[in-house]
């Protein structure tokens, strides 16, 4: 079936710098990927929806400028969080629809910023 | 768009018996539904479907009941297993929507063997 690599799993990083969450589609091409965030005993929130060779839509109330995604390619999608804080740490889970009513999803990356 | 909603967050069972695992969703116009998996530190698998053209659909151990007429759609597993014991969480779409899933808040199921 279609597999969705999502890497790092865990990151620890410091308050104020940048870390990059990746995703890649192995065996399909992903025209269109989704970026979720979860925290702890919660639901998946749709962060944005990222469309290969264009900006990404985001959901209302989540920051563009902060979450920075970018799907350059048909098989790889990813999220910058800027200038991490404490509040940004959370579980991200990237999906990639894979058809019309088939979504497949990464294995989520837990970041932690302190 | 309207939510998922899911009635219990927790339930607990023991090994060897039948969970059933609930679901409201406020959205007529939602035709399809898929009932996720997702283990401690995963990401959510995919279990089962169904459309709103049907009232029931099984699968391995798993079985998803659709009742349109008070919008509320359940999961059986039959033979509950520890390897069962995670969040399980149901999602709607609607053809005429984004096709992008609405999870709800998701129910633990925890195995007791």
């Amino acid at each position: 079936g279609a597999v969705v690599s999502q890497h790092p799993s865990r990151v620890i990083c410091k308050s104020g710098t940048s870390v990059k969450i990746e995703c890649r589609s192995l065996d399909f091409q992903a025209t269109t990927m989704f970026w979720y965030r979860q925290f702890p005993k919660q639901s998946l929130m749709l962060m944005a929806t990222s469309n290969e060779g264009s900006k990404a839509t985001y959901e209302q109330g989540v920051e563009k400028d902060k979450f920075l995604i970018n799907h350059a390619s048909l098989t790889l999608s990813t999220l910058t969080v800027t200038s991490a804080h404490p509040e940004d740490s959370s579980f991200y889970i990237c999906s990639a629809r894979v058809e019309v009513d088939g979504y497949t999803f990464g294995s989520g990356t837990r970041l932690t910023v302190v | 768009g309207e939510s998922v909603g899911l009635h219990l967050p927790t339930l607990s069972v023991q090994e060897g018996d039948n969970s059933i695992i609930n679901c409201a969703y406020s959205n007529s116009a939602s035709d399809y539904f898929i009932w996720y998996k997702q283990e401690s530190g995963k990401g959510p698998q995919f279990i089962i479907d169904i459309r709103s053209n049907m009232d029931k659909r099984q699968g391995q151990r798993v079985t998803v009941l659709l009742n349109k007429t008070v919008k509320h759609l359940s999961l059986q597993i039959a033979a509950t297993q520890p390897g069962d014991s995670a969040v399980y969480f149901c999602a709607d779409y609607s053809s005429g929507g984004s096709y992008i899933p609405t999870f709800g808040r998701g129910t633990s199921l925890i195995v007791h063997p």
